[in-house]
């Protein structure tokens, strides 16, 4: 069965770097892509970005595009997003999703990652 | 503000049915682009409801319909039960901002 499976909660002080990790199982890792969505306490959800779990091709919202990096390990099947500089404002939680071409949808999601920041 | 727009609430008792409305523009829906919704139940993950506006994945009960007009989509729930006490979100892609936009979500209450 298809899973995603995410490293655990981080707590980091505002100007910090953080970095989750999503690894796959269950399905042909580099045939599909992986989005990143967050979810900020009390509130909706909010699509990152892309990643071609195969070609390592990239798409950022716009929002996040310079502040964060998504990255792809084929021999692990695990994708890796980094979002720096962190701000009050980004504590979240943090999910990867199975998505094949970038466009959605998102058939299958990991158990989500809170990121805390505060100082 | 999200590009998607929803409405905050829905509500409706047991057996009812309910809609709740995605409303979009002609960069995303109404560019032809497929709305998909998920449903998330209090402190869950974010589940796939119905993908490309009226497709239901595998064990989604077909209680749960999608359409999709214009630049406009909906979700229907009939025979509502306790269990669809969530919140719904649509989602589609937008061409100019070349990403996937969600809408703000929708709560549904069952009264």
């Amino acid at each position: 069965q298809v899973q995603l499976v995410q490293s655990g909660a981080e707590m980091k002080k505002p100007g910090a770097s953080v970095q989750v990790s999503c690894k796959a199982s269950g399905y042909t890792f580099t045939s599909f892509g992986i989005s990143w969505v967050r979810q900020a306490p009390g509130q909706g959800l909010e699509w990152m970005g892309w990643i071609n779990a195969y070609s390592g091709k990239t798409n950022y919202a716009q929002k996040f595009q310079g502040r964060a990096s998504m990255t792809t390990d084929t021999s692990t099947s695990t994708v890796y997003m980094e979002l720096r500089s962190l701000r009050s404002d980004d504590t979240a939680i943090y999910y990867c999703a199975r998505d094949y071409s970038g466009w959605g949808p998102e058939d299958y999601w990991g158990q989500g990652s809170l990121v805390t920041v505060s100082s | 503000q999200s590009v998607l727009t929803q409405p905050p609430s829905v509500s409706g008792a047991p057996g009812q049915r309910v809609t709740m409305s995605c409303t979009g523009s002609r960069s995303n829906i109404g560019a032809g682009y497929d709305v998909n919704w998920y449903q998330q139940l209090p402190g869950a993950v974010p589940k796939l409801l119905i993908n490309a506006n009226s497709n239901r994945p595998s064990g989604v009960p077909d209680r749960f319909s999608g359409s999709k007009s214009g630049a406009s989509a909906s979700l229907a729930i009939t025979g509502l039960q306790a269990e669809d006490e969530a919140a719904y979100y649509c989602q589609s892609f937008d061409r100019s901002l070349s990403g996937v936009v969600f809408g703000g979500g929708t709560k549904l209450t069952v009264l």
